[in-house]
């Protein structure tokens, strides 16, 4: 089993919409748990953190369930400026594991 | 805003060649990383950096890899005798004690030819 596992998509969506993103880990022991945004050829930028009551910023919710060992991250309200890829990211010790990410595109 | 830097932004080398890219981590995070990223594919984790030792490296990072800090700023990836297969995005990144974002630098285009 992967230890980071996305759905690569990828999404296309029209503006407006409203896209979820999901994420499953193998390590049990992860503790830290972050959404990053990669634009094209871009480095990855943190888009937010997850806690494991869940947590919002603005139009994005992210959310955990450490009994599945899922992570979903849910963009409502999507604008053409969304369009890029989200990974998912699990620490495993000090260290970070990368999902392969999920292609999103937001279209007029 | 503290950031990392990197350089070269971007560099071409003959195979066989051994390149050292450089990174500067923001002056106050303990931990160092190098990831890499082929074109179109997933970032790879590639070795992790405390304490001025590794504490964790991939599958990747093989003989032909080194890291180094050899002041109190830089933090370097050579690669000994690159191959095609090591043409890639490789980026630098850091984090604080509080173990919460990586930040990461702007990355290092490599191509092997």
């Amino acid at each position: 089993r992967k230890e980071v596992e996305q759905d690569p998509g990828p999404f296309n969506v029209p503006e407006g919409a409203t896209v979820a993103f999901n994420c499953t880990y193998s390590n049990s022991a992860s503790q830290s748990f972050f959404w990053y945004r990669q634009d094209c050829r871009k480095e990855p930028k943190l888009l937010m953190s997850v806690y494991s009551s869940g947590n919002e910023d603005g139009r994005f919710t992210a959310q955990l369930n450490r009994a599945s060992q899922y992570i979903s991250l849910l963009i409502r309200d999507s604008k053409l400026s969304d369009s890029a890829t989200y990974l998912c990211v699990v620490n495993k010790g000090n260290d970070m594991r990368f999902g392969a990410g999920t292609r999103l595109t937001v279209k007029p | 805003e503290p950031e990392v830097t990197q350089t070269p932004s971007h560099q071409v080398t003959q195979m066989g060649q051994e390149v050292i890219l450089r990174c500067v981590p923001i002056s106050n995070h303990l931990y160092f990383y190098w990831y890499r990223q082929i074109l179109g594919q997933k970032v790879e984790f590639l070795v992790s950096f405390y304490n001025n030792e590794i504490s964790e490296k991939s599958e990747i990072f093989d003989d032909q890899f080194s890291v180094e800090r050899p002041d109190g700023s830089n933090f370097t990836l050579k690669i000994r005798s690159t191959k095609l297969e090591d043409s890639a995005m490789y980026f630098c990144a850091s984090m604080g004690l509080d173990a919460g974002e990586l930040f990461f630098g702007e990355g290092s285009r490599l191509t092997v030819l």
